[in-house]
């Protein structure tokens, strides 16, 4: 069935290293959000694009974090340089807008397994 | 911007009993309030959702109620299993626009089913 594959399932590296974050999202669906779970902020949206452009990216840090989707089968979440405070599970989601009675969209998220990421 | 905020943090609740997880959220114009339940080791996964124009929805043993004008919605679980162990979170949503689609999460009910 249909899912949302993320690459790697866990990583540990050390401080200062590149870390990079790849998802391949449900074939068909054109929108994409990169989240972040700790156990103290709860799920926190870091970016989201829609065929392929970038919507919103006002949740991630900007001077080490970058995300993009270099075609719509391959989105990634880089971080460089990674830092301890970056460990946390991060999620894909990808999702296809359904058109309600009036012009307002909606989106079903549908959540990959995440990458477990630990900074040394 | 929207903020949403789920009780309570932690449920525990006997085999066959019923579970029930309250949210509030601060923007009127959200319209629209999924749920997802999470497991061990897993992503979030959709269980129900809501829409304004509704007061109430219901699929098997799950339901969720919205009150706009109070700004609240709740999950209700019945007959709880073992298997309904796990984090259940809401979230909000305003739908279409450019700023639309994208979701803002409580902070998540962490659920345990007693046998």
């Amino acid at each position: 069935d249909a899912r949302v594959t993320q690459t790697p399932r866990h990583k540990v590296t050390e401080m200062g290293q590149e870390v990079t974050m790849r998802c391949q999202p449900i074939l068909g669906h054109n929108t994409v959000f990169w989240y972040r779970q700790t156990m103290m902020q709860g799920l926190e949206l870091l970016a989201y694009f829609r065929n392929r452009a970038p919507l919103d990216d006002s949740g991630m840090p900007k001077d080490r974090f970058s995300a993009e989707m270099p075609d719509a089968t391959l989105a990634t979440l880089k971080i460089q340089p990674s830092e301890p405070r970056d460990s946390a599970v991060y999620f894909c989601a990808s999702g296809l807008p359904l058109t309600g009675r009036s012009s307002s969209s909606y989106n079903e998220q549908f959540f990959g397994p995440g990458t477990r990421l630990t900074v040394l | 911007g929207e903020n949403v905020e789920q009780h309570p943090s932690t449920l525990s609740v006997q085999e066959g009993d019923s579970a029930v997880i309250k949210c509030t959220y601060s923007d009127s114009a959200s319209n629209y309030f999924p749920w997802y339940k999470q497991e061990l080791g897993k992503g979030p996964q959709l269980i129900i959702d809501i829409r304004s124009n509704v007061g109430e929805k219901k699929d098997q043993r799950i339901a969720v109620t919205l009150n706009k004008t109070a700004k609240h919605f709740s999950l209700h679980i019945t007959e709880t299993q073992p298997e309904d162990s796990a984090v259940y979170f809401c979230a909000a949503s305003i739908g279409g626009g450019a700023a639309g689609n994208k979701l803002t999460f409580g902070g998540g009910t962490r659920v345990l089913v007693k046998p």
